[in-house]
Formats: structure tokens, C-alpha cells, sequence
């Protein structure tokens, strides 16, 4: 069974600090990366996409990948009390379909 | 991205009914998906649609507990018959633009 593991949390980080969420997948055969933020009550928004390894950043937003690692990484920078939020972690195996995370519950404290 | 619609956004329903949710996009599709969100928990596929073609449902999900219409390219409905409290969680639908999935608003679901 293909798997999607993230730390549950709570995280919590000071306002401007550096945020770090992880997350570990189970298929090397996984091609693309995705996290989305999920504020209470909300439905998920994508944030971040990552296709090869490396680091993408956009904003505040970077996202690491490894493959050979099975690994993929957001990092927050300059957290704000807005980003506080789930942020799940999701990859697609194959035909658009993804496998989420659990997720991780982040919380940027004033 | 896509702009997608659900109706209705939340409703409460008791148990042995049925609730059929909407899902309209903007733009033409091909796949569209159904997922699940119980209370405290992440998503979980239900099935994908495809136009023209029966919906393809995932382990532990059945046609006959929700049954999904597809009829045309910009449209789908999930329909969660014969309901139980267990069926109580939010019901998001979703498409893809390239390699990238997009999610309506979701349908928050109480069952009494």
C-alpha cells in the first residue's frame, strides 16, 4: 500500500521564525509533489509543486525534494500567525490520483 | 487553477436518507475526483469520474453507497445514500489543471 507519512504535530514556531514540515513517501515510483494548506473548516489550497529534486522557492515557500531519500520538505519563512494552518503533503503515483498525508498542524505564535 | 462550485455547502440529514452534492467547474475536465474528510482526518478518495464512463470507486467505497453521475464535462454529483452517522464528514470534489489538483469548497455533512 502506497504511503504518505507526516508528523502530526502541533509545531509550533514564534512568528518570524523558520517553519519545517516534512514528510516521507513509501513509492519510488512517485513522480510529482504537492503541499496544500488547509485552514479550519476550509477545503485545501495548493501552495507549493515539486517535480524533480532540488529546492523550488516561491515567497516565503520553499519546497525540497529527495528521491532517493523518498523525501519532500516545505519550509516557512518569516512565519506569520496566518500561516497557521494543517499543511498536507500529497503525492501522485499515477493517473492524477494523490495520496495525502495525515497532515501537520502548524501553529505561528505572536 | 479552477474555479469550482459545491451545493450545498453544508447540510444535515437523518439517518436512511440520501443527499446528492453538486460539483460545477468552470472549464471542461476530463477527471474529476471525490474525496472524503472525517472530522480530524486527512483526505481520502472516493472515486474518480470520468465522462462518459462508469466512475471507478476505491477500496472499501461501493456504487451502490455513492453513486456518481457524470454528464458532461463541467459537472458531477456524489450521491451518499441510505446515511448513517459514521457518513457524517466534509465531501470535496476535485480536478486537475496539468499535474495539479484543485478543490471545490467542500460539502460539510451532518447525519442525526
Amino acid at each position: 500500500q502506497k504511503e504518505v507519512e507526516q508528523n502530526s504535530g502541533p509545531l509550533s514556531v514564534p512568528e518570524g521564525a523558520i517553519a519545517s514540515l516534512n514528510c516521507t513517501y513509501s513509492d519510488r515510483g512517485s513522480q510529482s509533489f504537492f503541499w496544500y494548506r488547509q485552514y479550519s473548516g476550509k477545503s485545501p489550497e495548493l501552495i507549493m509543486s515539486i517535480y524533480s529534486n532540488g529546492d523550488k522557492e516561491d515567497g516565503r515557500f520553499t519546497a525540497q525534494l529527495n528521491k532517493a531519500s523518498q523525501y519532500v520538505s516545505l519550509l516557512i519563512r518569516d512565519s506569520q500567525p496566518s500561516d497557521s494552518a494543517t499543511y498536507l503533503c500529497a503525492v501522485n503515483n499515477a493517473g492524477n490520483m494523490l495520496t495525502f498525508g495525515g497532515g501537520t498542524r502548524l501553529m505561528v505564535k505572536p | 487553477s479552477a474555479v469550482i462550485s459545491q451545493k450545498p455547502s453544508r447540510d444535515i440529514c437523518q439517518r436512511g436518507t440520501s443527499l446528492t452534492i453538486q460539483c460545477q467547474v468552470d472549464s471542461q475536465v476530463t477527471m474529476m475526483f471525490w474525496y472524503r474528510q472525517q472530522p480530524g482526518q486527512s483526505l481520502t478518495l472516493i472515486a474518480t469520474a470520468n465522462q462518459g464512463s462508469e466512475a471507478t470507486y476505491e477500496s472499501g467505497f461501493v456504487i451502490d453507497k455513492f453513486p456518481i453521475s457524470r454528464p458532461n464535462l463541467t459537472f458531477s454529483t456524489l450521491t451518499v445514500s441510505n446515511m448513517s452517522p459514521e457518513d457524517s464528514s466534509i465531501y470535496l470534489c476535485s480536478v486537475t489543471r496539468g499535474y495539479e489538483q484543485y478543490f471545490g469548497p467542500g460539502t460539510r455533512l451532518t447525519v442525526t
